[in-house]
């Protein structure tokens, strides 16, 4: 069973432009999300889609946005890139039901460099 | 609002000690717990997860972690470390339906062969 598929692996962008990450989760599970992971602030909960709709967002400003498409397959908008939005974007998807807990998985991340 | 406390932000052990890592937790519902491990270069993987139950709950790796619910805790031990136990440890926590992860700040445990 293929496990998060994240691409690309790195990205480098300048200042002021915008950046799109994606995410395929494994095969059924249609619960997505994402964090952010810096050496300062650790792993940072940035939002969770499930059947494309954004359930939960943590708090980052607007410019950080993202949508799931009705594979459950996931996208996050960074725009005006700032230097401080380098880091590690980690996406994690699970089996959720509503029924059942359950275990996120990760993927590889992305790690983006903002110069 | 949920917070994660791990108190050791770097551990150096030798071979063959033993390890215990400290988690502590804020939450307000019923709560899942996890361990993650990040080892270089890799992604997180899960240690092990409490969901309820048996409070001593066993992982892979021959890790082990007990939930003691009256000190909001949930510590990660293994008896005897190896060097390829390198890595970075997160404990994490989230409950009530919700897949939202809160994660501690993570612990680096350096072992020494």
């Amino acid at each position: 069973k293929a496990g998060v598929t994240q691409t690309p692996r790195y990205l480098i962008k300048t200042r002021g432009q915008q950046v799109t990450l994606s995410c395929s989760p494994i095969s059924g599970h249609r619960s997505v999300s994402w964090y952010q992971q810096t050496p300062g602030q650790g792993l940072q909960f940035l939002f969770e889609y499930f059947s494309e709709t954004q359930r939960n967002k943590g708090n980052f400003p607007g410019r950080f946005s993202g949508r799931q498409f009705s594979n459950s397959r996931s996208e996050m908008n960074v725009s005006t890139l700032e230097l401080g939005d380098s880091a590690l974007y980690l996406c994690a998807s699970s089996l959720w039901t509503g029924i059942m807990n359950t275990e996120a998985f990760f993927g590889q991340g992305t790690r983006l460099t903002v110069v | 609002a949920q917070s994660v406390s791990q108190h050791n932000h770097h551990v150096i052990l030798s071979e063959a000690a033993s390890l215990e890592l400290g988690c502590n937790y804020s939450y307000g519902g019923t709560v899942n717990l996890f361990w993650y491990v990040q080892y270089p270069g890799q992604h997180l993987q899960l240690l092990l997860k409490y969901f309820s139950g048996d409070p001593l709950v066993k992982g892979i790796k021959g890790f082990e972690a007990e939930f003691i619910k009256s000190k909001f805790s949930f510590n990660l031990r293994k008896p005897s470390v190896q060097w390829s136990d390198t890595a970075e440890y997160f404990c994490a926590v989230n409950g009530d339906g919700n897949e939202k992860l809160t994660f501690g700040t993570g612990t680096r445990l350096t072992i020494i062969p």
